[in-house]
């Protein structure tokens, strides 16, 4: 069965902290994605991947940053947490042949105090 | 630019009553159309999609949704719901062919079915 698997289900943090947010599929998926879920706002794509070390700014991506170093795994990096950045950050991955089909992992729930 | 409009928020339905979400895109060209679902405590997943071919979608769970490439909408609809239907609906556009990997969803539409 189809995984992605997101390292942390909640995370509190203090105002600029590093925080790492890590996830791995086992699809051998070649796209991997990292949106942020926010009430009345839907998913907004942050960053999104197409193969190891390679990386594409999504609609949010001020504030984050991304890293792919292996196939399987996509972390994203919030180099200096601020309270804007509380919310609900979602991994999904994807073939390559982009029909739109995410598969998702279970979210990682994090609080900025 | 394009966008996905869920004009409902937040739906309350009773048991055995019928469900119909709406969602209109903004997109000129070919699409591909997408009905997630977001189980309370659960991970998104996909309920149904659309392609090409049948404007009638059968999803999981006795959904369907229909293409009316016209009114550029794709409802998702399902004629007697449970309360196991509680949950969050996004639907979700992604351009066909485009090599944006860009999947566009609109806000979500919390579902509410009281036994």
């Amino acid at each position: 069965d189809v995984k992605v698997t997101q390292s942390s289900r909640y995370l509190v943090k203090r105002t600029g902290e590093k925080v790492f947010l890590e996830c791995v599929q086992d699809m051998d998926h070649e796209n991997m994605f990292w949106y942020r879920q926010d009430p009345g706002l839907g998913l907004r794509l942050i960053y999104f991947s197409y193969d190891v070390k390679m990386k594409e700014k999504g609609d949010i991506p001020e504030g984050y940053s991304v890293s792919r170093e292996k196939k399987e795994r996509f972390s994203l990096i919030l180099e200096s947490a601020s309270t804007n950045q509380t919310s609900m950050y979602l991994c999904a991955s994807s073939l390559a042949s982009n029909t739109g089909e995410l598969f998702f992992g279970e979210g990682s729930r994090l609080t900025v105090l | 630019a394009q966008s996905v409009s869920q004009h409902n928020h937040h739906v309350i339905l009773s048991e055995a009553a019928s469900l119909e979400l709406g969602c209109n895109y903004s997109y000129g060209g070919t699409v591909n159309l997408f009905w997630y679902v977001q189980y309370p405590g659960q991970h998104l997943q996909l309920l149904l999609k659309y392609f090409s071919g049948d404007p009638l979608v059968k999803g999981i769970k006795g959904f369907e949704a229909e293409f009316i490439k016209s009114k550029f909408s794709f409802n998702l609809r399902k004629p007697s719901v449970q309360w196991s239907d509680t949950a969050e609906y996004f639907c979700a556009v992604n351009h066909y062919g485009g090599a944006t990997n860009k999947l566009i969803f609109g806000t979500g539409t919390l579902l509410a079915v009281q036994p």
